[in-house]
């Protein structure tokens, strides 16, 4: 597609669930990035891939949370036993390898923890 | 650690007319990029426009630009001409140049509503 896609576009699941989020990213672009937005934290940084590597994990807040890339283009968000706190606007960006590059968004995934 | 802060959480400006949106940020870095996404309640994150820190002139895009000010640390974005379409929360970000940190540090976000 011309754009990043991400899926599924809202999932709802009871706490203690896990639950996987999907980016497929911009063709060519080897650079991925995951961030998470919610009322009370704004937006974050969670783990940025270059290529199927993850040079930064700084901002994934719990080991319950973790991600994969694999043929340097599709990615996994996983959150293991979701808490109420992990409520939250996941979005997903991509970009080309050359720094100089903007991010280009995906529409998010709405999750919503019961 | 960057950081960026937006003082109006929220902003209203007539059709036609001209608004300026706030971003301050805080690095010792001397080499980033500056930008300002727009968000409408779709909820994509869409690149307004863009500033490489090493250029003294100001960006522009349409009917938006940028007033840069390095040392003051100060990016300020200006829409003339506003239009129904512009109304959206305007998110002011940060990115590093040093290869390897990427990410965007992204202030609170600035809600702007058109006026018919």
């Amino acid at each position: 597609g011309a754009g990043v896609s991400q899926s599924p576009s809202n999932k709802v699941t009871e706490k203690g669930k896990d639950v996987e989020l999907r980016c497929d990213p911009i063709s060519g672009h080897t650079a991925l990035y995951w961030y998470r937005q919610s009322l009370g934290q704004g937006l974050e940084f969670l783990i940025y891939f270059q290529g199927n590597s993850a040079p930064d994990k700084s901002g994934l807040p719990s080991d319950r949370f973790s991600a994969e890339r694999t043929g340097g283009s599709v990615s996994t968000l996983t959150i293991q036993r979701t808490q109420q706190e992990d409520s939250a606007v996941y979005l997903c960006a991509s970009s080309s390898y050359y720094s100089n590059q903007p991010q280009h968004f995906g529409d998010g995934t709405r999750l919503s923890i019961l | 650690a960057q950081t960026v802060t937006q003082s109006q959480p929220e902003m209203s400006v007539q059709e036609a007319e001209t608004v300026t949106l706030s971003c301050t940020y805080d690095t010792s870095e001397s080499d980033y990029y500056l930008f300002w996404y727009k968000q409408p309640p779709s909820r994509q994150m869409i690149l307004v426009i863009r500033q490489e820190a090493y250029k003294q002139q100001n960006a522009t895009e349409n009917r938006f630009s940028v007033n840069f000010q390095k040392a003051a640390k100060s990016f300020s974005l200006k829409i003339s001409d506003s239009q129904l379409g512009d109304a959206a929360m305007y998110f002011c970000a940060y990115r590093s140049q040093s290869f390897g940190n990427e990410k965007l540090t992204f202030g609170t976000g600035t809600r702007l509503t058109i006026i018919p």
